[in-house]
């Protein structure tokens, strides 16, 4: 495998179901990224971990769960979720920033798992 | 906060043409990078071009250049040579830094289809 990879790539799920998304990174990154991507809205940011230590977290509802236990894998549980959660999860990974240096460190994404609540 | 703004929610060009796609932005940081990321109808993110706020120079890669105006806060992309398989979204970002990670903020993509 090489790159982001995302498991599952389609997921159906009840609104009473729990279910967890799988991303996990092959390019020795140590920054992950959870989006979600709704039809006509721009990505939007949901979990940042860097050196496994979450980061960020941008106001994103309860009923998602992120979970990073190494540098490689991400995982985003989900658990009594809206209809108006559907929608593509993408999963990136970077480089983190270690010294004062900032260059250009763009984020690789995976091909996403689209997910339909019903 | 940051903005980025991408006004042309479709374009069609020819094969063969060159095609310019729009983005401005908007921030109050000094440092910051800007990237253009294709996505196709598999849904994955594919990262095409970067530039720094503090490149003199515009960014080229291969059939992709980025005209960066920095005073108009404008980060246009250039396709030179259109081709089928360049149809799909296209996606503006802006980096700004969360400690050692960073952050893109998106625009709403443009959809660019190539025809023959």
């Amino acid at each position: 495998e090489t790159g982001v990879t995302q498991t599952p790539r389609h997921l159906v799920m009840g609104m009473t179901n729990k279910k967890s998304l799988k991303c996990e990174q092959h390019l020795g990154h140590n920054a992950m990224y959870w989006y979600k991507q709704s039809a006509k809205k721009p990505l939007e940011l949901m979990f940042v971990y860097s050196l496994e230590e979450r980061v960020e977290n941008n106001s994103v509802p309860s009923r998602f769960s992120p979970e990073c236990p190494n540098s490689s894998h991400l995982f985003l549980h989900l658990h009594t979720l809206q209809p108006e959660d559907s929608a593509l999860y993408l999963c990136a990974s970077s480089q983190a920033v270690l010294t004062s240096g900032r260059t250009g460190r763009e984020q690789f994404f995976g091909p996403g798992t689209r997910l339909t609540v019903l | 906060a940051q903005k980025i703004t991408q006004t042309q929610p479709g374009m069609f060009v020819q094969e063969k043409e060159a095609v310019t796609l729009d983005c401005t932005y908007d921030t109050s940081d000094q440092s910051y990078g800007l990237f253009w990321y294709k996505q196709p109808s598999s849904g994955e993110m594919i990262f095409l071009i970067y530039q720094g706020s503090y490149d003199e120079q515009n960014a080229t890669e291969g059939r992709y250049s980025l005209n960066f105006q920095k005073a108009r806060k404008s980060a246009n992309l250039v396709i030179s040579a259109s081709q089928l398989g360049d149809s799909a979204m296209y996606f503006c970002a802006m980096r700004t830094y969360l400690g050692t990670a960073s952050k893109l903020t998106f625009g709403t993509g443009t959809r660019l289809q190539v025809t023959l």
